[in-house]
């Protein structure tokens, strides 16, 4: 059973460029996360997604957008980027819209980007 | 503004010592404590969760236990495949079914 799938694994982008990054949840899995991790950091929320539908946004800026497709993946979309956008961004997904504060989030291996 | 904090940063013990990793929080109603588990280059792998005071669960060496204000995350006779990235995230009760806060987490690394 595959679990939550993320691309690219790496990335190195230049400042002021845009970059997409994907996943794909874990089968039966209809809720998608983002979360931005710093370096020796512990994740930070971004949004998360369901019914194809943006629920709750984090504290981040509109350069941070989102989308989910009806076959629950999602994509996570950054403009203008900054130096202080390299971190790991890791997807998270869940059983439904509540899920997660019961059995928890199922995690990728993120995608890691670092930008010059 | 929910926030969490953990300690220590960094621990390092020899395998078969026994210690406890600390989680601190403010939040607005908890309606839920995590703890996660972070191995290099991985994402987080989800452990436990506690709802209420008192409450404890257990999970082989690890054994999780709740307060008012803090959690507890013992590891007893740690080996060193328990080294890892220990993470401790709040849910509030007004964001339910959404984002969790993280704490920064601490480093245990055992050495054989």
């Amino acid at each position: 059973d595959a679990g939550v799938t993320q691309s690219p694994t790496h990335l190195i982008k230049t400042r002021g460029q845009q970059v997409t990054l994907r996943c794909s949840p874990k089968s039966g899995h209809d809720t998608v996360s983002w979360y931005q991790q710093a370096l020796g950091q512990g994740p930070q929320f971004i949004f998360q997604y369901y019914e194809e539908e943006e629920r709750q946004r984090g504290n981040f800026p509109d350069r941070f957008s989102g989308h989910q497709f009806p076959n629950y993946s999602s994509e996570l979309n950054v403009n203008a980027l900054l130096l202080g956008d390299s971190a790991l961004y890791l997807c998270a997904s869940s059983r439904t819209l509540g899920s997660a504060g019961y059995y928890g989030y199922t995690f990728g291996s993120g995608t890691r980007l670092t930008v010059v | 503004e929910d926030q969490v904090t953990q300690s220590p940063e960094a621990l390092r013990l020899q395998e078969g010592e026994s210690s406890s990793l600390n989680c601190s929080y403010t939040v607005s109603g908890l309606r839920g404590l995590f703890w996660y588990r972070q191995d290099p280059g991985k994402g987080p792998e989800f452990l436990f969760t506690l709802y209420s005071a008192g409450e404890e669960k257990e999970k082989e060496r690890l054994k999780a236990t709740l307060t008012k204000k803090e959690s507890f995350l013992h590891i007893t006779a740690p080996k060193p495949e328990d080294s890892a990235t220990y993470l401790c995230a709040v849910q509030a009760a007004e964001n339910y079914g959404q984002n969790f806060v993280f704490g920064p987490g601490t480093r245990l690394s055992v050495l054989p």
